[in-house]
């Protein structure tokens, strides 16, 4: 069945500091990848996407590049703030009836 | 554009009782989900509706939950008898249904068993 494997966390970053978040998948054919973020005390809403290999999906500073040899969509980020401070979810979506697998979430605490 | 809307925000109940969480999707959204997800853990697909007919129930507990979703729009969940390990928050979520859509969620219904 498919899969989605994350890093643990938490991770713990200063303001401004480099993030990267790593995210592998295993499925079968062609899934859609996502990052879903949910803030604290808020439900979870799509960060962004990409249908097909080699596709980057970009949102609110974050990106993210479809590779399809590694099987991974690692989330990253070059300055992070301290409102980006929440758990992270890698997910992909497949087959006919568009099943959404979640990985099991990251949680980021950026400190100032 | 309402978002997803979900009822209860919490309860509380012991174990062995029953509760019914209820959702109401995006108007016009084909497809409707129910996730569990239990702190600490990512969202579980608990089943997934495609109008008003079921395309996966494959992870619901079926000896002690049930969902429906009359006329294809509105749904309910319910848990008969509710244990422990039933302490989660229930998300809701709804999509067009079709062409990599992404999902719209509700702000879930955080449940506790005592």
């Amino acid at each position: 069945g498919n899969s989605v494997t994350q890093m643990e966390g938490p991770v713990t970053l200063s303001e401004e500091a480099f993030l990267t978040i790593n995210c592998t998948y295993t499925a079968t054919g062609y899934p859609s990848l996502f990052w879903y973020v949910q803030y604290p005390g808020e439900g979870l809403q799509l960060l962004l996407k990409a249908t097909k290999a080699d596709d980057k999906g970009s949102n609110k500073g974050f990106e993210a590049t479809y590779r399809k040899e590694t099987t991974s969509f690692h989330l990253e980020k070059g300055s992070v703030q301290v409102s980006d401070s929440a758990v992270y979810f890698c997910a992909l979506l497949s087959g006919g009836y568009q099943k959404v697998t979640f990985g099991t979430g990251t949680k980021l605490q950026v400190i100032p | 554009e309402a978002g997803v809307a979900q009822s209860p925000r919490y309860k509380i109940i012991e174990k062995r009782q029953s509760v019914a969480f209820w959702c109401n999707p995006i108007s016009g959204h084909a497809t409707l989900y129910w996730y569990q997800q239990i702190l600490g853990q990512g969202p579980k697909l608990l089943i997934q509706f495609q109008n008003n007919g079921v395309v996966d129930d494959s992870q619901l507990p079926k000896d002690r939950f049930s969902a429906e979703r009359l006329k294809g729009v509105d749904s309910t969940l319910k848990i008969q008898p509710a244990k422990l390990e039933d302490s989660a928050v229930y998300l809701c979520a709804s999509s067009l249904g079709t062409g990599n859509r992404e999902l719209f969620f509700g702000e879930g219904s955080r449940l506790t068993v005592l």
